[in-house]
């Protein structure tokens, strides 16, 4: 099965730009979706399809995807950024194939 | 505004069983697939179920196939999960997702419930 690789944690001070990656074999070919989620609460979308931002969403979330690797990039990071960041990919060669990242937290200094 | 609300969740006993239940609105519930999600305590999340916009295709993790039933209600826009034989690692935060996607192959998830939290210990 489809596996995507995330770093455990991110450490990055105020006024910083946070790139949080996700690892998957020629993940590039396919489309990388980003999720949100502060402590006790429920994921939120923050990009998809690579580099689209929901509604709401601010423009300081970006996201890029090529290779093996696709990144979400958090500018200007603010201490409300703090929060667990999931990957999630689409694997067609499966029934139904959700697959997520393991997750990588976001600790702003 | 879409909604999702989920409830049903509780303390139950190993081999018990439960009804999670999401209540849905602010969209046409009948031409989304709508999912279930877990999080175990301080783990990932983990795909559970899915059930197709038509109502008659129903996915499952293998963790779960052959124990939990997924259905729904469409005079309530209500989705549920029937939980049965839980085990110790079926214990988590379930979430109510629903599914989207612009292209018909990558799909994701836009819209999430608060979660109901299902303890199974003895």
């Amino acid at each position: 099965s489809y596996v995507l690789t995330q770093p455990p944690s991110v450490s990055v001070a105020p006024g910083q730009t946070a790139r949080i990656t996700c690892g998957g074999n020629n993940i590039g070919s396919t489309s990388v979706h980003w999720y949100q989620q502060k402590p006790g609460q429920a994921p939120v979308l923050v990009v998809y399809d690579d580099s689209d931002r929901p509604s709401g969403i601010p423009e300081r979330f970006s996201g890029s995807n090529s290779g093996n690797t696709a990144t979400l990039t958090i500018s200007r990071v603010e201490a409300g950024d703090e929060a667990d960041y999931y990957c999630q990919v689409w694997d067609n060669n499966r029934d139904h194939g959700v697959v997520f990242g393991g997750g990588t937290r976001l600790t702003v200094l | 505004e879409v909604q999702l609300l989920e409830s049903g969740g509780g303390l139950v006993q190993p081999g018990g069983s439960l009804r999670l239940s999401c209540a849905t609105s602010g969209f046409t519930f009948t031409s989304f697939t709508m999912s279930w999600v877990r999080q175990s305590p301080g783990k990932g999340l983990e795909w559970v179920s899915s059930l197709s916009a038509a109502g008659t295709t129903t996915y499952y993790a293998d963790s779960v196939k052959g124990r939990f039933t997924i259905s729904r209600d469409t005079s309530k826009n209500t989705v549920y999960l029937q939980v049965n034989s839980l085990r110790a690692e079926d214990t988590g935060v379930y979430y109510c997702a629903k599914r989207l996607s612009r292209d018909g192959y990558n799909y994701y998830f836009d819209y999430w419930g608060q979660g109901t939290l299902v303890t199974v210990s003895s």
